[in-house]
């Protein structure tokens, strides 16, 4: 089926350790996008690429890096983690820039002790 | 204050009654309006798409923005069990790199 894919689903962090979390989309997008979601918070974009070989920082981007590897995935890196980043990430697509909408994908549910 | 405002509910209706979800926000420059429905332990899927003012139906699904007002709806008609979710609403300016999202309303369709 066709859509955005998010590895892992669940993840256990302790404080410190570092991940990558991936994702891959294959509707042939030019956009990608990583939010987080916390309760009380909404939806809140971390970082996201416009293109290939460009990312921009969203408004929550302290504590996270990026890479847009190629046209169908973009991975979301903690380096260090902490337990204020205990939150469900989403990847999202989309076609172009505008008004058309996002494909999210299942998140990942990430927990930092 | 934030960009998007909406209340968290939660909701709770009975099947077949006609709901009423809202959100407003801060900044005129927001031109697109999407709604999203999310189910729980769900990624988010989109529902409706507005540009601008004016008014959207789709099915049982109606959006109206009302940018005068700084005012965006969905309205569900003959609500049904499988509507129980949360409702987003999200929204940017031109350039679209950036949705802004409110917190989300839950709404549960009793039997």
């Amino acid at each position: 089926n066709a859509g955005v894919t998010q590895t892992p689903k669940f993840q256990v962090l302790k404080t410190g350790q570092s991940m990558t979390l991936q994702c891959a989309q294959d509707m042939n997008h030019n956009s990608m996008y990583w939010y987080r979601q916390d309760p009380g918070m909404g939806l809140r974009l971390i970082y996201y690429s416009a293109s290939e070989g460009t990312t921009d920082k969203g408004e929550v981007p302290n504590g996270y890096n990026v890479s847009r590897l190629n046209k169908r995935e973009f991975s979301l890196r903690l380096e260090s983690a902490a337990p204020s980043q205990t939150s469900v990430y989403f990847c999202a697509s989309r076609e172009a820039q505008g008004g058309y909408g996002y494909t999210f994908g299942s998140g990942t549910r990430l927990t930092v002790v | 204050q934030k960009e998007v405002e909406q209340d968290p509910g939660p909701l709770s209706v009975p099947e077949g009654a006609i709901v009423s979800l809202n959100c407003t926000y801060s900044n005129s420059a927001f031109q697109y309006f999407m709604w999203y429905r999310q189910y729980s332990r769900k990624g988010p899927e989109l529902l409706m798409y507005t540009y601008s003012s004016g008014n959207k139906e789709d099915g049982r699904f109606t959006a109206q923005v009302d940018k005068s007002s700084k005012y965006i709806s969905l309205f569900i008609r003959d609500s049904q069990p499988s509507d129980s979710a949360t409702y987003l609403c999200a929204m940017s300016g031109n350039t679209g790199n950036q949705f802004y999202f409110g917190t989300g309303t839950s709404l549960t369709v009793i039997p």
